[in-house]
């Protein structure tokens, strides 16, 4: 098994551009979401999806878009990217059970937004 | 924001001691996870404590829960150089969302060898 899979690694955007970040998992786990990591800030919940067509926001909605088409994939969206986006980006995923929720973590995208 | 707090901020220590992170949070908990990150590295889980449990050891692990107090602490004990890194708590609510997590601001270890 992969894990959890996420492209690119490293992005550099214009302010204004958009953008793309794939995550895919191959432990059909039901849950998946999105973290952006700031220093100082641990990991702040972006948005998330507990099964294929179900998605919510997260703490930091704000300027990102998601959809789950599948089980397997959780692209997130940056409709006009702008500085105040620049992270480290995470795609983690689970599975949504009362009692077995540990979850597994992506490499990560590193973004800067110039 | 709904992040808890982690204590202390940044620990370091020399190989062979033992380290101890705290960890608060606002919620009421279905489960208390702890997760490592290495250094330009994703998160890896380390341990789940559930609610009604008060203790529980993985390893060189030990972790505490008091729902009273809503903390949480981690020790890792006889720590060696490869245990340098961040140490995050994250707060499961439980409810619809089951996977869904809050994390602390984390600790950082540096352990010396």
């Amino acid at each position: 098994n992969a894990g959890v899979t996420q492209t690119p690694k490293f992005q550099v955007l214009k302010t204004g551009q958009s953008m793309t970040l794939q995550c895919a998992q191959d432990m059909n786990h039901e849950y998946m979401s999105w973290y952006r990591q700031d220093p100082g800030m641990g990991l702040r919940l972006i948005h998330y999806s507990v099964g294929a067509g179900i998605t919510d926001q997260g703490e930091v909605p704000n300027g990102y878009n998601v959809s789950r088409s599948t089980t397997e994939d959780f692209p997130l969206r940056l409709l006009s990217a702008a500085p105040s986006q620049t992270s480290v980006y995470f795609c983690a995923s689970s599975y949504n059970r009362v009692s077995y929720n540990e979850q597994f973590f992506g490499p990560g995208t590193r973004l800067t937004v110039l | 924001s709904q992040q808890g707090e982690e204590d202390p901020q940044a620990l370091s220590i020399q190989e062979g001691e033992n380290a101890t992170m705290n960890c608060s949070y606002k919620t009421s908990i279905n489960n208390l996870q702890w997760y490592r990150q290495n250094s330009g590295r994703g998160l890896v889980h380390l341990i789940l404590i559930r609610s009604n449990e008060r203790e529980k050891h993985s390893g060189r692990l030990r972790v505490t829960l008091d729902t009273s107090k809503k903390s949480s602490s981690l020790l890792i004990t006889a720590s060696r150089a490869a245990d340098t890194a961040s140490y995050f708590c994250a707060e499961n609510a439980g409810g619809t969302s089951y996977g869904k997590l809050t994390f602390g601001q984390g600790t950082i270890l540096t352990v010396h060898p």
